[in-house]
């Protein structure tokens, strides 16, 4: 079975310096892996994913995100945040088959300080 | 990408009582899926509803509360059933095309 964990439940940082937040998975199989970003009273809107390729990947609003296979770790950054990135942040894995459903994180809530 | 369109967005109902969520996909999809966000929590999946089949339940969750209709390709519903506050919760739909997974806005539901 598949789980996600984020190890940050809350994350503070001042407006324009730089974050990371974390995520780790478990599969025995290959994966896909997707960062979503959910702001106050508002539904998932995916920020970037992994399905292949460049272990690099970049996302919406100046994200990005590195798959290292062998730490099994998604993290996700951002190198100057902003105080509308202020949000909760859910990392998401899925089998490596599609159309199968995802298996979430417990979320990062991430605070920008002024 | 598919555009989901689930409603109501919001209700306030009363314990014991059944709310049925609609969700409305622009394109055909084979699978749809339910999942519950309690408050302050992840989201956790209800049910994958097939077309013309049966709803596959995961555990902890039931046909009895949450029975799920998925009459064509591109409709699924969910309803939640004898209402208690405990069900107060978000409750989103999703489908997955290109291997990504896209939702609705979701149902915010208050039992009181």
């Amino acid at each position: 079975a598949q789980s996600v964990t984020q190890l940050d439940s809350q994350v503070p940082v001042f407006e324009e310096a730089p974050v990371e937040l974390r995520c780790n998975y478990s599969s025995s199989v290959s994966v896909y892996l997707f960062w979503y970003v959910q702001y106050p009273n508002q539904g998932l809107q995916l920020l970037l994913k992994y399905l292949s390729g460049s272990t690099l990947v970049k996302g919406i609003n100046g994200f990005e995100a590195e798959f290292n296979k062998s730490q099994t770790s998604f993290h996700l950054r951002k190198p100057s945040v902003h105080i509308s990135d202020t949000a909760e942040y859910f990392c998401a894995v899925s089998e490596g088959s599609g159309n199968t459903p995802l298996v979430f994180g417990k979320g990062t809530r991430l605070s920008v300080i002024a | 990408s598919a555009v989901i369109s689930q409603k109501p967005s919001r209700d306030i109902c009363q314990r014991g009582t059944s709310l049925t969520i609609q969700c409305q996909v622009d394109s055909q999809v084979t699978m749809m899926f339910w999942y519950r966000q309690q408050p302050g929590q992840s989201l956790t999946l209800i049910a994958t509803a097939n077309q013309g089949s049966e709803a596959t339940y995961e555990s902890g969750f039931v046909i009895d509360k949450f029975p799920i209709s998925r009459p064509n390709l591109t409709f699924s519903t969910l309803t939640v059933s004898n209402m208690s506050p405990e069900d107060s919760s978000i409750y989103l739909c999703s489908v997955v095309q290109g291997a990504t997974a896209f939702f609705g806005q979701g149902t915010r539901l208050t039992v009181v």
